[in-house]
């Protein structure tokens, strides 16, 4: 069945370090592949999505990148600042194209 | 612009009652998706608009489950009899294009049955 895998579950970085967040998918057919950003009682709000058809996507801190090869994707924060702590989920979408599978979520804590 | 609005922000019910969950998506988008989102997990799909037609209900979790999109804008989630494990936050979610496009979410509706 269509699923999504993401690693690690919780990450721990001092400011001014990287963050990586790694997932995997299930559907060779996936097209688009987007990371949102959801704090404490708030909407999951997007942040950076790649499609198919690029293999990386920068914008300031924030960077994705696709290997379609091997069904995977990253997302890379660079010079972590304290409010970038949140969860962190990538998301790609079912066969059908109605839904979005969303990963467990990776939990951010940025220590200053 | 506005964004997805979902009313009421909090909901608390006594096990057995029934409620209904209200999405405003941004104006003039196509597709309406509702997930529920346990604590500490991600969203999981429950159904999807495309205007006022529901083409995909799987994620519905059992027939207590109802949403309809009569006008293709506002939608309304109705969970009938409701069970203590229905207790999660409701998000609803909407998109320009149909299907695959970049989906914009509300707040939520954080449900509890007690």
């Amino acid at each position: 069945g269509e699923n999504v895998e993401q690693h690690p579950s919780t990450l721990s970085v001092q400011e001014g370090d990287s963050a990586v967040i790694k997932c995997t998918y299930s559907d060779s057919a996936s097209n688009y592949f987007p990371w949102y950003k959801q704090e404490l009682g708030k909407r999951p709000q997007l942040i950076i999505d790649i499609r198919s058809n690029v293999g990386e996507k920068k914008d300031q801190r924030i960077a994705v990148t696709l290997n379609k090869t091997a069904k995977h994707f990253s997302l890379h924060i660079t010079e972590t600042q304290p409010e970038d702590s949140a969860v962190y989920f990538c998301a790609a979408p079912n066969q059908a194209g109605t839904a979005l599978i969303f990963g467990k979520g990776t939990t951010l804590s940025v220590s200053s | 612009g506005a964004g997805v609005s979902q009313s009421p922000r909090y909901k608390v019910a006594k096990r057995g009652q029934d409620v209904a969950l209200r999405c405003d998506p941004i104006s003039g988008h196509v597709s309406l998706f509702w997930y529920q989102q346990a604590l500490g997990q991600g969203p999981e799909f429950l159904t999807y608009f495309q205007n006022e037609a529901q083409l995909d209900k799987s994620g519905l979790p059992s027939d207590r489950f109802f949403a309809e999109r009569p006008e293709g804008s506002v939608s309304t989630l109705k969970i009938q009899r409701t069970q203590q494990e229905d207790s999660a936050v409701y998000l609803c979610a909407s998109s320009l294009e149909r299907g695959r496009g970049t989906q914009y979410f509300g707040p939520g509706t954080r449900l509890l049955v007690l």
